[in-house]
């Protein structure tokens, strides 16, 4: 149990496109979902924290116009990167709250590596 | 300093070593404690998952968590080379609907044949 996927896994775009990532917990139901970016050889880190029904929080130095959150059902929340540039070029892992209370944790996605040209 | 801190090694050993990996943290509201395994251009997959102080054993691997000393380790019995990857400790405290989750830096694993 507990898997969660996303698609795509890569994409490769121009400068100034949009682009979309889905992420789908398959087995369970998620009110919460958590986008993370990370650079290679380092740890995640957190862009935003996504609640069904309700407008996405984000993290301090994240562009909430670049990076649209969207979280329209208990088993989807999708990324959209607009008008992506290089440096936005990255690996984009979601991850899925699922338990009770205060014990809920997150189970990830495979992630989508993202290059924009 | 850091909330969480991780060496990030790397760290090599042979196959079948014992493997210790640890992390320490300075916030005593800490109360869960995750261990992730991280395979090279994958998404983390939780390993262990504790609450508060003790010990937790699955299979080869078993988590200690000791909130006295802030200090958190996941030991590796008999490794393997499939063990190979990045392991990121994770922590979180329990007040209200906070599930944010604080990471190490992650530490790379190689388990040689």
């Amino acid at each position: 149990g507990a898997v969660v996927s996303q698609h795509p896994s890569w994409v490769i775009c121009k400068s100034g496109t949009s682009v979309k990532i889905e992420c789908r917990s398959l087995d369970f139901q998620a009110t919460t979902m958590f986008w993370y970016r990370q650079f290679p050889k380092q740890s995640l880190m957190l862009m935003a924290t996504s609640n069904e029904g309700s407008k996405a929080t984000y993290e301090q130095g994240v562009e909430k116009d670049k990076f649209l959150i969207n979280h329209a059902s208990l088993t989807l929340s999708t990324l959209t990167v607009t008008s992506a540039h290089p440096e936005d070029s990255s690996f984009y892992i979601c991850s899925a709250a699922r338990g009770g209370g205060a014990a809920k944790t997150q189970y990830f996605g495979p992630g989508t590596r993202l290059l924009v040209l | 300093q850091k909330e969480v801190e991780q060496d990030p090694g790397p760290l090599s050993v042979p196959e079948g070593a014992i493997v210790s990996l640890n992390c320490t943290y300075s916030n005593s509201a800490f109360q869960y404690f995750m261990w992730y395994r991280q395979y090279s251009r994958k998404g983390p997959e939780l390993l262990m998952y504790t609450y508060s102080s003790g010990n937790k054993e699955d299979g080869r691997f078993t988590a200690q968590v000791d909130k006295s000393s802030k200090y958190i380790s996941l030991f590796i019995r008999d490794s393997q080379p499939s063990d190979s990857a990045t392991y990121l400790c994770a922590m979180k405290d329990s007040g209200g609907s906070n599930y944010k989750l604080t990471f190490g830096k992650g530490t790379l694993l190689t388990v040689n044949p």
